[in-house]
């Protein structure tokens, strides 16, 4: 298995422009999560989904970050409006439900908004 | 609500030498799970050991091990015999049974050649 596939890398963007995150769990798992890590804050969760339907977005941050999940095998995280706080490296992670090994985490995705 | 506390922002260790990272987290449950996670600077994060909370023993993956104290709600890693490529981000994590894991701020461990 590829693992978890985040895209892009890298995404640079400026203030007021959207940005979409993409990501792709590994096949057969049904949890996926969404993750932002920034210096101040550490990792926070922004979101998690079970088989497709999100559980808890009580960590997206406001309105303007939304997340979909159409199918097992494809997720996005959306930023519209982005701003310069937005800045952080955003993970993806996907697991078995309640799989007692811990998440597989995707390589993650640094945005920077300039 | 559950957290997790990493009181060591950063440590140093000489190579070949044994550290020991601390971890400390509150929680009301009586199942879950804990882990510890690798980021070096290539930023993957890397499940590096787990400890399931209904077993006393403790976890060890080859140089890795832990010091789980549930009383104490402390769960502290130990790497023996460390290596240059041991140099990284360190995170204490917690899940519990609604699937989601929390992490500490971390642990920057720097090996000193």
């Amino acid at each position: 298995d590829a693992g978890v596939i985040q895209s892009p890398r890298h995404e640079v963007t400026e203030m007021g422009q959207e940005v979409t995150l993409r990501c792709k769990p590994i096949s057969g798992h049904n949890s996926l999560f969404w993750y932002r890590q920034t210096m101040m804050r550490g990792l926070e969760l922004l979101i998690y989904f079970n088989n497709n339907v999100p559980i808890d977005d009580s960590g997206m941050p406001e309105d303007r970050f939304s997340a979909k999940m159409p199918n097992a095998s494809f997720s996005t995280l959306k930023i519209q409006p982005s701003e310069p706080r937005d800045s952080a490296v955003y993970f993806c992670a996907s697991s078995f439900y309640r799989e007692v090994g811990g998440y597989t985490f995707g390589s993650g995705t640094r945005l920077t908004v300039v | 609500a559950q957290t997790v506390t990493q009181s060591q922002p950063e440590m140093s260790v000489q190579e070949a030498e044994t550290v020991t990272l601390s971890c400390t987290y509150d929680t009301s449950e009586s199942d879950y799970y804990l882990f510890w996670y690798k980021q070096p600077p290539s930023r993957q994060m890397i499940l590096v050991i787990r400890q399931e909370a209904y077993k006393q023993q403790n976890a060890t993956e080859n140089r890795f091990s832990v010091n789980f104290q549930k009383a104490a709600k402390s769960f502290s890693l130990k790497i023996s015999d460390s290596q240059l490529g041991d140099a990284a981000m360190y995170f204490c994590a917690y899940r519990w049974e609604d699937d989601k894991i929390i992490f500490g701020k971390g642990t920057r461990l720097h090996i000193l050649p």
